[in-house]
């Protein structure tokens, strides 16, 4: 079945260090692919998405590239910040009629000043 | 635009007790999600929702969960009875339609059963 893959952490960095989160997918089909991002006792918030292949996403400073070749869409940011300190999931969105969203495991991000 | 609301934040039952958690979508969406999220985990969709009709509901434990949305508004679900392994955060989100537009998330209920 669908299914996506992030590396595991926490991922541990110091303030306006480069970010890199990988994050990989199994379907069938075409999904489209998400990132979003949780606050510590909050709910989910749509990072940035990307619907087709080799389509990019970018929010906040945040960017990922939909790669179909190597069902990828890692996430990256240029410069940190203690503000980004979050737990991030991908996500792909099965083009069926449920439009089901399936969540990787998720990664913590813990930046430090 | 007001949020996804839900309640109540947290919830501590003992196992075989019963629980309702509540939500009310954003105003004007007709897709409603409910989903578990497992310590360490990502969301795990239990049901949708478009308007009061289920959508899918091909992951809920139908022996001890339930849910309902009977105006095509609010929903709530509920376990009956509940057991160690549903504690969890339970989230609620909503969106325009069934793959129109992104999804928004609740701030979810954290459940604890002892």
């Amino acid at each position: 079945g669908d299914s996506v893959t992030q590396m595991e952490g926490p991922v541990t960095l110091s303030e306006e260090a480069f970010l890199t989160i990988n994050c990989t997918y199994t379907a069938t089909g075409y999904p489209s692919l998400f990132w979003y991002v949780q606050y510590p006792g909050e709910g989910l918030q749509l990072l940035l998405k990307a619907t087709k292949a080799d389509d990019k996403g970018s929010n906040k400073g945040f960017e990922a590239t939909y790669r179909k070749e190597t069902t990828s869409f890692h996430l990256e940011k240029g410069s940190v910040q203690v503000s980004d300190s979050a737990v991030y999931f991908c996500a792909l969105m099965r083009q069926d009629s449920s439009y089901k969203l399936i969540f990787g495991s998720g990664t913590r991000l813990l930046v430090r000043p | 635009e007001a949020g996804v609301a839900q309640s109540p934040r947290y919830k501590i039952i003992e196992k075989r007790q019963s629980v309702a958690f509540w939500c009310n979508p954003i105003s004007g969406h007709a897709t409603l999600y409910w989903y578990q999220q497992i310590l360490g985990q990502g969301p795990k969709l239990l049901i949708q929702f478009q308007n009061n009709g289920v959508v899918d509901d091909s992951q809920l434990p139908k022996d001890r969960f339930s849910a309902e949305r009977l105006k095509g508004v609010d929903s709530t679900l509920k376990i009956q009875p509940a057991k160690l392994e549903d504690s969890a955060v339970y989230l609620c989100a909503s969106s325009l339609a069934s793959g129109s537009g992104p999804q928004h998330f609740g701030d979810g209920t954290r459940l604890s059963i002892l």
